[in-house]
Parts: structure tokens; C-alpha cells; sequence
């Protein structure tokens, strides 16, 4: 299995672009969630999908994030428009049914918003 | 301007020595307990978990202790080698309108000198 695979790694933006983080998740594991890593908070969980259904959406910051997960293989989180502020490293992870299960991290993606 | 980013607590010890992570947890409704450890570059692993009906389990090189009483985890690693130089989280599971969210600490930055 290949793991969570995201993209882009790195991405680079001036503010006010319209930023998309791509998630592919491992094939079978039904939950999925965004984390934001920075210095300052550490990892924060945005939003968790269970079988492709928004769960939790607290994490989120603010309107201008948004999270999609159209099918089982594939989810996006989009920053519209994006600042400063938002510049950190996203990851993606999945991870199987059950209370008691770990988690599997992509390789994020470090983003700059200039 | 200067952005100014919490620094880590940090771990160093020489190579060959065991190295103990401690992390305490803030939910006492918490009932699984992981270990994750995140080289640079990278996004976080898996290490080690742990029930809440447990207070010991080992691994290879590693043990997890959990204290239910002062809600203290540590992760003790043996025989430290370079290769364990990275950053690590403990994550505590607590359940959530009827899912379970893991929730991650600040992290503990472990320095391996040869």
C-alpha cells in the first residue's frame, strides 16, 4: 500500500489566492481528517470525515476553509482567500473503524502564504 | 514582523542511553492512548498504544507507562539510537458525539548524540 498520499508538498501562494490540498486516503479506511501543524499550536485537528460525511468541523478556523471528501479515495481542503496566518504544514491521515485505531499520516504539505 | 513560536521541551541524551517522554493528558474520559513520532519532513507515526485497562505495554525498545490516577504517560525508550532523534506526541482517544477523536499533546523533541 502507498499510505496516504497528498498533494501538493509545497505550495507557495501571495495572499488572496485560492490555495486546494489534495488527500488520498489508504484504500479501505473509512475515517479521515486534516490536521494543521505550526509552531505555535502544535497539531490541530480541523475537520474528520466518516465515510466521505463531514463528522466535526469545529477545527476549522474560519469561512474561508472549506473540506470536501466527494468519494472513499479522495478529499481536498480549500483555502479561499488564503493569508498569511494560514502558512503551516496541512497533513491528511486515515485511518480504519473503531474507537481504538491508529492513525496513518501523509507527508503534508508545507504552505507559504506570502 | 518577528513571529515568535513556542520552543519545544527538548530531550538529549547520548547514544546508548534510555530516553523516557513524558505527556500529560487532559481528559480523564480518555481510553486509548498512542505514541507517534515525527522525523523531519515527515508526518507523525506510530509507535506504541496503550488501553485504559492497561498501565504497562511494551514493544520492541519501547514501553509505554500509563498513570491513570495523574493522567501521566511516558514512553521510554531503550538503547537510544541516532535514528530516534525526531519529535514525539503522545495522542489520547476520548470519545466525541459517538466517535472517537484523537487529540494530540505540544510534543517532545528528542536529540540522539552519537
Amino acid at each position: 500500500d502507498a499510505g496516504v498520499i497528498q498533494s501538493p508538498r509545497h505550495e507557495v501562494t501571495e495572499m488572496g489566492q485560492e490555495v486546494t490540498l489534495r488527500c488520498k486516503p489508504i484504500s479501505g479506511h473509512d475515517y479521515l481528517f486534516w490536521y494543521r501543524q505550526t509552531m505555535m499550536r502544535g497539531l490541530e485537528l480541523l475537520i474528520y470525515f466518516n465515510n466521505n460525511v463531514p463528522i466535526d468541523d469545529s477545527g476549522m478556523p474560519e469561512d474561508r476553509f472549506s473540506a470536501k471528501m466527494p468519494n472513499a479515495s479522495f478529499s481536498t481542503l480549500k483555502i479561499q482567500p488564503s493569508e498569511p496566518r494560514d502558512s503551516a504544514v496541512y497533513f491528511c491521515a486515515s485511518s480504519s473503524t473503531g474507537r481504538e485505531e491508529k492513525l496513518f499520516f501523509g507527508s503534508g504539505t508545507q504552505l507559504s502564504v506570502l | 514582523g518577528e513571529s515568535v513560536g513556542l520552543h519545544l521541551p527538548t530531550l538529549s541524551v547520548q547514544e546508548g542511553d534510555n530516553s523516557i517522554i513524558n505527556c500529560a493528558y487532559s481528559n480523564s474520559a480518555s481510553d486509548y492512548f498512542i505514541w507517534y513520532k515525527q522525523e523531519s519532513g515527515k508526518g507523525p507515526q506510530f509507535i506504541i498504544d496503550i488501553r485504559s485497562n492497561m498501565d504497562k505495554r511494551q514493544g520492541q525498545r519501547v514501553t509505554v507507562l500509563l498513570n491513570k490516577t495523574v493522567k501521566h504517560l511516558s514512553l521510554q525508550i531503550a538503547a537510544t539510537q541516532p535514528g530516534d532523534s525526531a519529535v514525539y506526541f503522545c495522542a489520547e482517544n476520548y470519545a466525541s458525539g459517538g466517535s472517537y477523536i484523537p487529540t494530540f499533546g505540544r510534543g517532545t523533541s528528542l536529540i540522539v548524540h552519537p
